[in-house]
């Protein structure tokens, strides 16, 4: 069975300083891995995904993440936060060995706060 | 290019009433489509998937069910709803077995 542990609940950072979000999942195949943002009230959009391709997925609004294998983890990065990345993220992972139909394991979420 | 809506926005209704709400789909067809709660406070709670016209699996029972009666229209429904039935519905779709897009939601309140 898969599952995705997101070892903050909160992550409180100044603005224009690193951000670091992590995520380990649990796979018994090999994963697809992905991070979505929610705003308030909104939808979670897609920030990136990594699906067996390159380990340094990089995504919108100058985030990215890396996979490794040895150590099953997909930590999400940006290396200068700005007010805009006040949001709620989701690390989520999806196995197709094991759910062809493509069912998501959502973490349960990382609230990030920018402070100026 | 490929579309999801979602409606009402926002939706009071009472103990006891029901509920009808609706995603589509634009710009692709025979979509995956999938029906999420998220709680305040909560994470997301997968509620049905459906991989084809008629064609519903449920993942939690409870109080409501879900339709799909054309290739990108998802209906979810309730008989009589409940104070627990409180939340952020989502839903999303996926053109393969990958990244899913999610619609902008349904904020419902059930007072």
């Amino acid at each position: 069975a898969q599952s995705v542990t997101q070892l903050d609940s909160h992550v409180s950072v100044s603005e224009g300083t690193p951000v670091l979000l992590r995520c380990n999942y649990s796979s018994s195949y090999s994963p697809s891995l992905f991070w979505y943002v929610q705003h308030p009230n909104k939808g979670l959009q897609l920030l990136l995904k990594y699906t067996s391709a390159a380990t340094l997925v990089k995504g919108i609004n100058g985030f990215e993440a890396e996979f490794k294998k040895s150590e099953t983890s997909f930590h999400l990065t940006k290396p200068s936060a700005h007010m805009s990345d006040a949001a709620e993220y989701f690390c989520v992972v999806s196995d197709l060995a094991t759910d062809s139909w493509g069912k998501f394991q959502f973490g349960a979420g990382t609230q990030v706060v920018v402070t100026p | 290019s490929q579309t999801i809506h979602q409606w009402p926005a926002t939706l009071v209704q009472p103990v006891g009433s029901p509920l009808s709400l609706e995603c589509t789909v634009e710009g692709t067809s025979n979509p995956n489509l999938y029906w999420y709660r998220q709680a305040a406070g909560r994470g997301l709670q997968l509620l049905f998937y459906s991989v084809g016209i008629g064609q519903i699996s449920s993942e939690v029972p409870q109080n409501l069910s879900a339709s799909r009666p054309q290739d990108r229209q998802f209906i979810l429904s309730s008989k009589k709803l409940l104070l627990s039935d409180s939340g952020f519905y989502l839903c999303a779709w996926t053109p393969s077995s990958y990244e899913q897009y999610f619609g902008p939601g349904t904020r419902l309140t059930v007072t």
